[in-house]
């Protein structure tokens, strides 16, 4: 158990629709982290926060968007949503920047029917 | 750019066999980390070991060791005398310099290990 929680576990929706996913990092960690596991793209960085700020992005797409609350949590937004957007979203937290070890949550899979 | 690749997409080993999984990785940064990630079944990753570019010794922890050589951009982890627990598919990834905040993975090798 790397200390750092995600819900929910799995998740089903339909395209077109709006989901939030959560991620609690570990205690005392104040950077988070997202990523997006997919067949055809592998595990890709998406957006990195470091105490509520925003402080880099990567092949994130418009439709999506993350912030972090002043307890830390994330919640990662993900709207008008596509087939192509069935994946598995991680969290990863570290206590500072990114040189310090990254520690994955356990994944929310997201399926669009 | 960085880049990892794991040209190994798959191998499969009969257990109690040795069992290298192969990483090599391109930046042109003279500072970066170098990190190994499990993802069993169950789908979760987990941490296995991070490097610093600039301590090239090996690692060993128990049937896990790693072999880093910058002559030859290679971060290489060996498990011995492998189990059936150790059946997941291993990543290998980098980030670079300070300030720079994505890890960057390789595309996986998945291992199975056959009783």
């Amino acid at each position: 158990d790397s200390g750092v929680t995600q819900t929910p576990k799995h998740l089903i929706t339909a395209t077109g629709q709006r989901v939030t996913l959560r991620c609690s990092p570990r205690s005392g960690d104040l950077s988070v982290y997202w990523y997006q596991q997919s067949l055809d793209q592998g595990l890709q960085f998406l957006i990195q926060y470091y105490n509520g700020e925003e402080r880099a992005k990567g092949n994130i797409l418009e439709r999506f968007s993350a912030q972090q609350f002043p307890d830390l949590h994330s919640e990662l937004n993900l709207s008008s949503l596509e087939l192509g957007d069935s994946a598995l979203y991680f969290c990863a937290s570290s206590v500072r920047e990114p040189t310090d070890t990254q520690y994955f949550g356990p994944g929310t899979r997201l399926t669009v029917l | 750019a960085q880049k990892v690749t794991q040209a190994q997409t798959e191998i499969s080993v009969v257990e109690k066999e040795d069992v290298t999984l192969d990483c090599v990785y391109e930046t042109r940064d003279t500072t970066y980390y170098l990190f190994w990630y499990k993802q069993p079944p169950s789908g979760e990753l987990v941490f296995l070991i991070r490097r610093n570019s600039f301590d090239e010794q090996n690692e060993i922890s128990g049937r896990y060791s790693w072999n880093f050589q910058k002559s030859t951009s290679s971060f290489n982890f060996t498990i011995t005398a492998s189990q059936v627990v150790d059946s997941a598919v291993y990543f290998c990834a980098l980030s670079v310099g300070f300030g720079n905040e994505k890890l960057t993975f390789g595309t996986g090798t998945r291992l199975t290990i056959i009783p």
